[in-house]
């Protein structure tokens, strides 16, 4: 069965704590692994796509690795700003184009000045 | 650019009802989706549209439906509404199926 899992549930940094989120996954071949970020009353804001083991993607103090069976988030130096749930969400390859994603249960992230 | 509109903002009906939520992709975007989101469940997939076409569809019961019209705008229908329909629906717009989804703010469905 497809799964995808994230930890930790949730995660208390203080400003400047550099950490990593982590989603781990099983599903019958992937066609994207997917970032999220939600913010408290919003829909997720989409953050980066990865589609192959070794792949990295960053953008500003957030950066994304896929290995075979794992992606990290890694968040250096986060501000209040970053306080946030991240979501993961894979999309298996079924075959064909899909727009059916598998999400996990996010981490909740807050940052304290 | 503007982003995925989602109307209304917040509904609330009772139990045995049936309601109608819209969603307007992002200008150009072709594939829609819906996700419903409850906090012990998460993110679940409703069904996407394609060309006005369904092309998948989660487990949901047959009491969930949905659209899309010619200009990829898409409603969903809920009938026959249950206390446990009560989630944030949210609609995803991508250019192409298998293109990153972009969601919009959601519709809060409360059932009493």
């Amino acid at each position: 069965e497809d799964q995808v899992t994230q930890s930790p549930e949730a995660l208390r940094l203080q400003e400047g704590e550099s950490s990593s989120l982590n989603c781990s996954y099983t599903v019958s071949g992937l066609r994207g692994l997917f970032w999220y970020r939600q913010d408290p009353g919003k829909g997720p804001e989409f953050l980066f796509t990865l589609y192959s083991a070794g792949e990295e993607k960053e953008k500003e103090r957030l950066k994304a690795t896929l290995t075979k069976k794992e992606s990290f988030l890694h968040i250096t130096a986060p501000k209040p700003e970053d306080s946030a749930t991240y979501l993961c969400a894979v999309r298996p390859n079924y075959g064909g184009a899909t727009n059916k994603l598998i999400f996990g249960t996010g981490t909740l992230l807050a940052v304290q000045p | 650019k503007a982003g995925v509109t989602q109307t209304p903002r917040y509904l609330i009906k009772t139990r045995g009802q049936q309601v109608t939520l819209s969603c307007s992709p992002i200008s150009g975007h072709r594939s829609v989706s819906w996700y419903q989101q409850t906090p012990g469940q998460g993110l679940q997939f409703l069904f996407e549209y394609f060309s006005e076409t369904q092309r998948n569809k989660g487990n949901f019961p047959g009491r969930f439906s949905g659209r899309q019209f010619s200009n990829s705008r898409s409603e969903m229908n809920v009938s026959t509404l249950e206390l446990g329909d009560s989630a944030l629906y949210l609609c995803a717009s991508s250019l192409e199926q298998d293109s990153p989804l972009h969601f919009g703010n959601g519709t809060r469905l409360t059932v009493t």
